[in-house]
C-alpha cells in the first residue's frame, strides 16, 4: 500500500535559520513520483518539485533543496536562510502511475512551517 | 479531522457528453474550494477557486464555459465537464477550506477517461 508520512505537523523557526521537512513514503513500485508543494495561507496548491524514482540526485533551487534516499525511502525538503514569506503548509506527495504519470497523487498531510521574524 | 469526500473517484464517458464531479466537506463547512487539474507526468494544476454564493475565479487559459464550477452550499461545490473530448482526459481533484483556515483539505481524486 501506498502511503507519504510527514511527521512533522508543525515547526516554528527563526527567521534565517535553516530548516528541513521530513517526507517518508511507502511503496511497492519501483517506479514512482515524489513531489513537494507548498500551501501559502491564500489556500492554493504550490508546486515546488517533481523527483521520479530513477533520478536520486539531489537538487538544488536557489534557497531549496531536497534530498532523496531511496534507501530509507526519504525525499526530504530543506529550505536555507529562511523568510517570512516561507510560511506556509507544505505537503509531499507521491504518485505511482507512471504510464500516466498522474494517477492517484498521494499526499503527506502537510507540515506547517512558520518563520518568526 | 476535516474530510472531503469526491466522488466519482473514476468515470468513463463518451465524447459529446458532459459529466459532473462531486466535492463534498463532509464535517465542515468550505467557503472555499480548489478545483486542479493534473495532465499526464506534470504537477496539480490549479484550475478554480470558488467561494460559496458567487461566481468561480478561474485560472488563466482554464475554459469558464467548458468546466462549469458550482459552489452553491457550504458542503458542496461541483465541476462540469461539458461536450467532454478524449483530451479532457485527466485527474481531477478537489481541496476545501474552511473559512478562517489557511490549511485546505483534499478530496481524493477523480479519473476521468473520455472515449
Amino acid at each position: 500500500a501506498q502511503k507519504v508520512t510527514q511527521a512533522q505537523t508543525e515547526i516554528s523557526v527563526v527567521e534565517k535559520e535553516d530548516v528541513t521537512l521530513d517526507c517518508v513514503y511507502e511503496t511497492r513500485d519501483t517506479t514512482y513520483y515524489l513531489f513537494w508543494y507548498k500551501q501559502p495561507p491564500s489556500g492554493e496548491l504550490v508546486f515546488l518539485i517533481r523527483r521520479n524514482s530513477f533520478d536520486e540526485q539531489n537538487e538544488i533551487s536557489g534557497r531549496y533543496s531536497w534530498n532523496f534516499q531511496k534507501s530509507t525511502s526519504s525525499f526530504n525538503f530543506t529550505i536555507t536562510a529562511s523568510q517570512v514569506v516561507d510560511s506556509a503548509v507544505y505537503f509531499c506527495a507521491l504518485s505511482e502511475d507512471l504510464e500516466t504519470g498522474a494517477n492517484n497523487l498521494f499526499f503527506g498531510t502537510g507540515t506547517r512551517l512558520t518563520v518568526i521574524p | 479531522g476535516a474530510v472531503v469526500s469526491q466522488h466519482p473517484s473514476r468515470v468513463i464517458c463518451k465524447s459529446g457528453t458532459s459529466v459532473k464531479i462531486e466535492c463534498r466537506s463532509l464535517d465542515f463547512q468550505a467557503t472555499t474550494m480548489f478545483w486542479y487539474r493534473q495532465f499526464p507526468k506534470q504537477s496539480l494544476m490549479l484550475m478554480a477557486t470558488s467561494n460559496e454564493g458567487s461566481k468561480a475565479t478561474y485560472e488563466q487559459g482554464v475554459e469558464k464555459d467548458k468546466f462549469l464550477i458550482n459552489h452553491a452550499s457550504l458542503t458542496l461545490s461541483t465541476l462540469t465537464v461539458t461536450s467532454a473530448h478524449p483530451e479532457d482526459s485527466s485527474f481531477y481533484i478537489c481541496s476545501a477550506r474552511r473559512l478562517g483556515d489557511t490549511e485546505a483539505f483534499f478530496g481524493q481524486g477523480t479519473r476521468l477517461t473520455v472515449v
